[in-house]
């Protein structure tokens, strides 16, 4: 019940394309749910964020789409360009568990074409 | 302003030696973390304090221990290395501030163990 399920493993788009990653939690008291951006060699960093009471969050060329009923949450960046080209982490929080503590997804690597 | 510093960046053990991961940031954060990070796993908590002298466990304890001394320093320590321990170690800090989380990572240190 603590688990969330993200796909795809990997990515590969055009640039100016838009790619999407789902992720899918099972946990209903999770209450935040962010995503991370992780270059090679780096350490993940936040990319933006969303909590259940809306159903979408846009900022700048990334946008998160939340459905509660469905338990699940996507990304979704516009007009992808290869500065993207990074691993992107789902996570949730929430519940017994405290918002602190992020159960992540397994990643999914982007590559975006030039 | 370093932000969340790892030392070392890069270790090579021998199974059955010890050996202490050092954290430190500069941000005055309550909460600090340490995760794993292994290849199709994500990124897996190992420990967290939410505060000096406070330590608890997380998903993936076994092997591991830490101590928070100090409020801007988390060790993660490994007494007897096993070649399972073979990961990328990132330590985290944040500060509980209502509706946000955000989670500030180190560059991590790549950990070998023969």
């Amino acid at each position: 019940q603590q688990q969330v399920k993200q796909s795809p493993q990997s990515l590969i788009v055009q640039k100016g394309g838009i790619p999407i990653i789902n992720c899918a939690y099972e946990n209903t008291a999770f209450d935040y749910f962010p995503w991370y951006q992780q270059f090679p060699g780096k350490g993940p960093a936040l990319l933006i964020a969303i909590r259940p009471d809306v159903s979408e969050k846009k900022e700048g060329r990334f946008t998160i789409s939340f459905n509660k009923s469905a338990k699940q949450f996507s990304l979704h960046i516009m007009d992808s360009q290869p500065g993207d080209s990074a691993t992107y982490f789902c996570a949730a929080s929430g519940g017994t568990s405290g918002t602190y503590k992020y159960i992540f997804g397994t990643g999914t690597r982007l590559k975006v074409l030039a | 302003n370093a932000g969340v510093t790892q030392t070392p960046k890069f270790r090579v053990l021998k199974t059955g030696q010890s050996m202490t991961l050092l954290c430190a940031q500069d941000m005055n954060h309550e909460y600090m973390y340490w995760y794993r990070q292994d290849p199709g796993m994500g990124l897996r908590l190992i420990h967290y304090s939410v505060g000096e002298g406070t330590t608890a466990k997380g998903e993936v304890p076994d092997g591991y221990n830490v101590s928070r001394l100090k409020k801007q320093n988390f060790l993660l320590g490994l007494e007897s290395a096993a070649p399972s321990q073979t990961s990328v170690y990132f330590c985290a800090s944040s500060q509980p501030q209502g509706a946000v989380e955000t989670q500030y990572f180190g560059p991590g240190t790549r950990l070998l163990v023969l």
